[in-house]
């Protein structure tokens, strides 16, 4: 069965330092891999996602991310943070019709 | 133009009422689906409907029961209202894959809350 570990429950993080979230899955075949936020009360946005090829993917507000299948990671990163990326960052895996599976969530906290 | 809009977006309750909540996309899509959020921000898919045909049922009580009268729309109604029932629940829509590489587009949130 697929599943997903965000292993970093809630992170902290200075305005304009770098960022990066762990995610890792464990699925079968070849993964489909996403990465979506969710700001204080808004629904989730897509940030990336992986389906083949190139294995960095970069994506909206500054973010990518790295698929390593050796590790089973699906790591994102932002080189510098803003107050705005202040968020829940949920990684999910994909299995057939579309039925995500989701992390357990990382909460990112921008401090001055 | 909202993409996934839901109503309402807020919802308290008293244990045992009925309540629904209507979700519509006018993206185009032609699956369409449910999840839950509980208090500790956990995502869970409970069902999904691709062209009206149920296509995921998770293992959700009887007292939820979705309805899609069209593609373009996915409703959740919950009979007998419990006080576990409380979350946030969300609606998303993407295009049919059979290979798990749909991108889905979602809804803003309903928050219930049951006393």
């Amino acid at each position: 069965a697929q599943s997903v570990t965000q292993p970093d429950i809630h992170i902290t993080v200075s305005e304009g330092a770098s960022l990066e979230l762990r995610c890792n899955y464990s699925y079968g075949a070849t993964p489909y891999l996403f990465w979506y936020v969710q700001s204080p009360g808004q629904g989730l946005q897509l940030l990336l996602k992986y389906f083949s090829g190139d294995t960095l993917v970069q994506g909206i507000k500054g973010f990518e991310a790295e698929f390593k299948r050796s590790q089973s990671s699906f790591n994102l990163r932002k080189p510098s943070v803003h107050w705005s990326d202040a968020a829940e960052y949920f990684c999910a895996v994909s299995g057939s019709w579309g039925k995500l599976q989701f992390g357990a969530g990382t909460q990112v906290v921008v401090t001055p | 133009d909202t993409a996934v809009s839901q109503t309402p977006k807020y919802l308290v309750t008293q244990m045992g009422n009925d309540k629904s909540i209507k979700c519509e996309q006018n993206l185009g899509h032609d699956t369409m689906y449910w999840y839950k959020q509980d208090s500790k921000k956990f995502l869970k898919i409970m069902f999904s409907y691709n062209n009206k045909e149920l296509i995921i049922n998770e293992t959700v009580p009887n007292r939820f029961s979705p309805k899609s009268p069209d593609k373009a729309h996915l409703n959740l109604h919950i009979n007998s209202l419990e006080l576990g029932d409380s979350a946030v629940y969300f609606c998303a829509s993407s295009l049919r894959t059979t290979s798990g590489a749909n991108v889905l587009t979602f809804g803003a949130g309903s928050r219930l809350t049951v006393l």
